[in-house]
């Protein structure tokens, strides 16, 4: 039973670039979250997807961040014209459609790296 | 708004000494509380949880007891090892919200 699954695991960008981290969610699971983990820092909440829908992105950058969660595929967390401040380990996570128990699944993360 | 608060890191042990996180949170209504484990180089695991005041959670020797008075939620360990070494997150979750709030993580590090 595939956990989370994220790709790529480890990403370099030059300034100005994009970058595009995907995020397959465990089996049975169709809610989607994005955390982002800055260097010596905590989880900060980005973006709450369920399939078509973003139902929550208050931690989302207002410009150059976005993110989706299509009907078939992963869901994508699309960084544009990166910065160097965008260096940082993105976690997705994911939950079945009713979580009582609250639990989050999370994958192993991907790291972009800006130069 | 929501918020948890962890003890600031990193904390420093000797194999077989005893381990106290401090990890206290603001939040309206009644949260569940969640201990969340990050082993180097790899994602965030689930540790234990409790989902009512007074719940103990416990697992691999690790306990939190959820404590509504003091909005509190410690983490304990009676005797850590050197395999415990890591980054510890306490985490809410509101009644009827989805995501969880974390907290900035306390590293461990256990010495032999």
């Amino acid at each position: 039973n595939a956990g989370v699954m994220q790709n790529p695991r480890h990403l370099v960008r030059r300034r100005g670039q994009e970058a595009r981290l995907r995020c397959s969610p465990m089996k049975g699971h169709s809610h989607v979250y994005w955390y982002r983990q800055l260097p010596e820092e905590g989880l900060k909440f980005m973006v709450y997807l369920q399939k078509e829908n973003i139902i929550d992105e208050s931690g989302m950058p207002k410009e150059r961040f976005s993110a989706e969660f299509p009907k078939e595929g992963p869901s994508i967390l699309r960084i544009q014209q990166v910065v160097r401040g965008d260096s940082a380990a993105y976690f997705c996570a994911s939950s079945p459609p009713t979580n009582v128990a609250g639990e989050l699944f999370f994958g192993e993360g991907s790291r972009l790296t800006v130069l | 708004g929501d918020s948890v608060t962890q003890m600031e890191g990193p904390v420093t042990l000797s194999e077989e000494a005893f381990l106290t996180i401090n990890c206290t949170y603001t939040a309206t209504g009644y949260p569940s509380l969640f201990w969340y484990v990050q082993y180097p180089g790899e994602g965030l695991q689930l540790l234990l949880k409790a989902t009512k005041a007074d719940d103990k959670g416990s697992n691999k020797g690790f306990e939190a007891t959820y404590r509504k008075e003091t909005t509190s939620f410690h983490l304990e360990k009676g005797s850590v090892q050197v395999s415990d070494s890591a980054v510890y997150f306490c985490a809410l979750k509101i009644q009827g919200a989805q995501k969880l709030v974390f907290g900035q993580g306390t590293r461990l590090t256990i010495n032999p």
